[in-house]
């Protein structure tokens, strides 16, 4: 069975950083994987995504600031957030592939 | 970055039929932004329908269905169920970077 459990949310202040964990179960996040977000109320922001081949690209309102990575042996997809804004509070997602899988999501507030 | 949009809000009939669109600012979608279609309910978990504007999941109903209409990437539901209230996001890619629509709140009544 496939299984994403994301961890490493929390309250951070402006300008803080976190790193979030996915932890995957059922298959290996060596395949195509990928970040998205939702704020209270709002609609689905696409984050960063993730090839099997390595290649990584972001959303233009995290790229400099989130990096998308990896650890095979861990079987676990990371997103490291830094330069946090307020804008960055959301429910954020890791999915598989075409999106044909999502976590459960987990709670990232910026606030001071 | 692009901007993705959607109808804010539709209304089907039990049994009707409905197509909901996804345009983007760049000019024509193609099947070169791979459209995905994901289904949200309250509390649910997200769901996606449509991958690479045509492809379903093993648990897409066959109800559903996606195209390229009019230079839009669409979902038409045929036969629409009660269940099938829901916000539903389009997704498109623009060289790698995903950006969603705003969603269609769609009301089956």
């Amino acid at each position: 069975e496939v299984q994403l459990v994301e961890s490493g949310g929390g309250l951070v202040q402006p300008g803080g950083s976190l790193r979030l964990s996915c932890a995957a179960s059922g298959f290996s996040v060596s395949t195509l994987m990928k970040w998205a977000r939702q704020a209270p109320g709002k609609g689905l922001d696409w984050v960063s995504i993730i090839f099997d081949d390595g290649r990584t690209f972001y959303a233009d309102s995290v790229r400099g600031r989130f990096t998308i990575s990896r650890d095979n042996s861990r079987n676990t997809l990371y997103l490291q957030m830094t330069s946090l804004r307020s804008e960055d509070t959301a429910v954020y997602y890791c999915a598989r592939g075409h999106f044909a899988d999502w976590g459960q999501g987990i709670q990232v507030t910026v606030s001071s | 970055q692009a901007v993705v949009t959607q109808e804010p809000s539709l209304i089907v009939s039990p049994g009707g039929t409905v197509t909901l669109t996804c345009g983007s600012s760049t000019g024509a979608v193609t099947n070169g932004h791979y459209p995905y279609w994901i289904q949200q309910k309250p509390g649910q978990a997200h769901r996606t329908l449509i991958y690479d504007t045509t492809s379903k999941h093993s648990w897409t109903p066959a109800r559903f269905s996606g195209s390229l209409i009019g230079g839009k990437a669409a979902l038409t539901l045929s036969g629409a169920q009660p269940e099938d209230e829901a916000e539903y996001f389009c997704l498109l890619y623009y060289s790698g970077v995903g950006v969603f629509g705003g969603g269609t709140k769609l009301t089956v009544l």
